[in-house]
This record gives C-alpha cells, structure tokens and sequence, in this order.
C-alpha cells in the first residue's frame, strides 16, 4: 500500500512555456501534499507544502506565481512551472502525507524537468 | 528553521566492508527517517525511526533523540547498497527536512 505515482517522468520544454507536473496517492488520501526540488549533487529542498481545499504554504524564496501548486483532491496535487527558464531545470519531487502528523511520508518516482 | 547535517558527505567502500552514517540534527523532532536515492532518483524509504533502534537486514538504525543524532549502520556492503542515503527529520510544522546526504559508493 501507499503508493504516489508522479508524471511525467522527464520533461523537456522550450524557454517560455509552462509545465504541469502531477502527483497522485493510488490507494490513500493524502492529507497533506510537499513538493520537492533536487538540483545535481544536492539534497532534497523543500518548496511548498498543500493542504487539500486550500492555498499552499511556499519555503521562504520560492516563487508562487512560478510554482502554481493545486490541490484540488484529497488524491491529487498538482505542480506547474510556468514560463519555465533553463534555471528551473532540475528534479521535482512529490510527496504524500496520510496524517500530516509525522509519519506516512511516501514520495513519487520524481520529475526531471530541463528547459531549452 | 531545523538544521540537518550529515556525514561523511562522500564515503567509498570494498564491497564487504561495514560503515556508519551519522544524521545530527539541530532541534527536537517528531519523527526521523532514513531513505536511500537509486541512481533513477527514486527515494526508498528504510527506517521511520524518531527514537531507538531498529534492524531490516544488513542495515540497522539508532536515533538518539535526547543528543540528537542518529546513525544507520551497514553491513557487509554490496554493490547495490552505492547511492544516497538522505536522513530526513519532521519538524514541529510535521514538514520533512533532508539532511545533506551521504554518498555511497561500493567498489566490487
């Protein structure tokens, strides 16, 4: 049990265009939502967290109007780049939370974005 | 907000040998997981741990909670153990933070 699939798996876009990456928990309701950013060589940054039916909560120089965050379902969260530039390339990774409450952490597979 | 560090950054192995990780984290949490990245990116989860130990075959975990540490042991190191071992702790706002992780490679 507790699987989150995430799509696409990579993605390339041109300089400009925005980018829609989506993150499903298959067999729980995901309470609570976090989206990931990895860069090369580096750990895991947190960017927002989303709670079903309500506004996420971005990390301190995250950009919202950059990273549009919804979370329209207790099943479904949903990450878009927009007017994505070659700077935003990187891995974006998707968590589901059961609880919110400390445990039940399960992540997707992960999106790697690059941007010509 | 919580500072996560962990050492040694970079860690290379013959394949047999046994190695210790540590995860030192700078406030009281509410949980604390170790994971493991594959070359793909993919994050396996390996211990939920937020206080004593716990053991899942080869690899064998101890947090600390009072001094805020916690190690994860391997034992007899294969080739497939090479990758990223994140430690990651739940703050008081039930967010995960990574640590800096440790990279692992295991020659044969």
């Amino acid at each position: 049990g507790a699987v989150v699939s995430q799509h696409p798996s990579w993605v390339i876009c041109k300089s400009g265009t925005s980018v829609k990456i989506e993150c499903r928990s298959l067999d729980f309701q995901a309470t609570t939502m976090f989206w990931y950013r990895q860069f090369p060589k580096q750990s895991l940054m947190l960017m927002a967290t989303s709670n079903e039916g309500s506004k996420a909560t971005y990390e301190q120089g995250v950009e919202k109007d950059k990273f549009l965050i919804n979370h329209a379902s207790l099943t479904l969260s949903t990450l878009t780049v927009t007017s994505a530039h070659p700077e935003d390339s990187s891995f974006y990774i998707c968590s589901a939370s059961r609880s919110g409450r400390g445990y039940g952490y399960t992540f997707g597979s992960g999106t790697r974005l690059t941007v010509v | 907000g919580i500072q996560v560090e962990q050492s040694p950054p970079d860690l290379i192995l013959q394949e047999g040998a046994n190695s210790t990780l540590r995860c030192n984290f700078s406030d009281s949490v509410n949980n604390l997981q170790w994971f493991h990245q594959n070359p793909w990116g993919q994050l396996i989860n390996l211990f939920y741990i937020p206080s004593g130990t716990k053991q899942n075959g080869r690899l064998s975990a101890t947090t600390v909670a009072t001094e805020r540490y916690s190690l994860l042991y391997i034992s007899s190191s294969q080739t497939t153990d090479s990758g990223v071992y994140f430690c990651a702790v739940v703050d008081s706002s039930y967010k995960l933070i990574f640590g800096s992780g440790t990279r692992l490679l295991v020659r044969p």
